[in-house]
């Protein structure tokens, strides 16, 4: 079955750019949509944007201006960039495969395990 | 955006009783021409990724355990653990899958009185 893993540093200083990979394995990137989620210590869940494996983004407006998520298939991996960090950008960053194949408005499944990154200097 | 409000933000339930949960979207969630409401509903427990229960609102995920159920449509829905066990004890969220920004309730937390 599919699954899903996120890399990237655990720590991020303030005004830099976190860079996270989601790696999938188990099946092929193609025709899915694939999304970030993140949850800060304790709280709920924020959708931070998806791509489609031809390459085509859609960011949550509230963090739009910082955001870039992108994919490369050859290596069935996609990736978030998000820019100019402070404190609130700590949370578990979740990457997740849109369910149903060729659509963005399905249910999120498989996720992968998270990882936290905390912004701190 | 869609809100997604849930009630109540937490609860504790004696085992073998009954939680209900309820969720709230901001506006419908109800696709007229498929007559499929686009909610979801996960479980959360602490350290791990949320786990997929319910889409379309009522059906269940293969391998979810039937005492967990959903219903509801347009934009009020309530998830129904019909005997709690000590497994259940965790962060419950709805999802809607209506629009763009897929979007979150709070979560309701359960756990055993």
């Amino acid at each position: 079955q599919v699954q899903l893993q996120e890399s990237g540093p655990g720590l991020v200083k303030p005004s830099e750019t976190l860079s996270l990979t989601c790696t999938v394995s188990g099946g092929s990137i193609s025709s899915y949509y694939w999304s970030w989620i993140r949850q800060p210590p304790g709280k709920g869940l924020e959708c931070i944007g998806y791509i489609y494996s031809s390459g085509s983004t859609i960011y949550n407006p509230s963090l739009a201006s910082r955001v870039t998520i992108s994919v490369d298939t050859s290596k069935n991996q996609f990736y978030l960039k998000l820019s100019s960090v402070t404190a609130a950008d700590t949370a578990v960053y979740y990457c997740a495969r849109h369910h149903t194949v060729t659509t963005q408005y399905t249910w999120f499944d498989p996720w992968g395990q998270g990882t936290l990154v905390t912004v701190s200097s | 955006d869609i809100v997604m409000t849930q009630s109540p933000d937490s609860l504790a339930v004696s085992l073998g009783e009954r939680a209900t949960i309820n969720c709230k979207s901001s506006q419908t969630v109800l696709y007229s021409s498929n007559n499929n409401n686009y909610l979801a509903w996960y479980q959360q427990k602490p350290g791990q990724p949320p786990k997929l229960l319910i889409y379309w609102a009522s059906t269940r995920e293969s391998g979810v355990p039937d005492r967990f159920s959903g219903s509801g449509s347009g934009t009020d829905f309530t998830l129904t653990i019909s005997s709690l066990q000590a497994e259940d004890v965790a962060v419950y969220y709805c999802q809607q899958y209506y629009s763009s920004p897929l979007t979150f309730g709070p979560g309701t937390k359960v756990n055993i009185k």
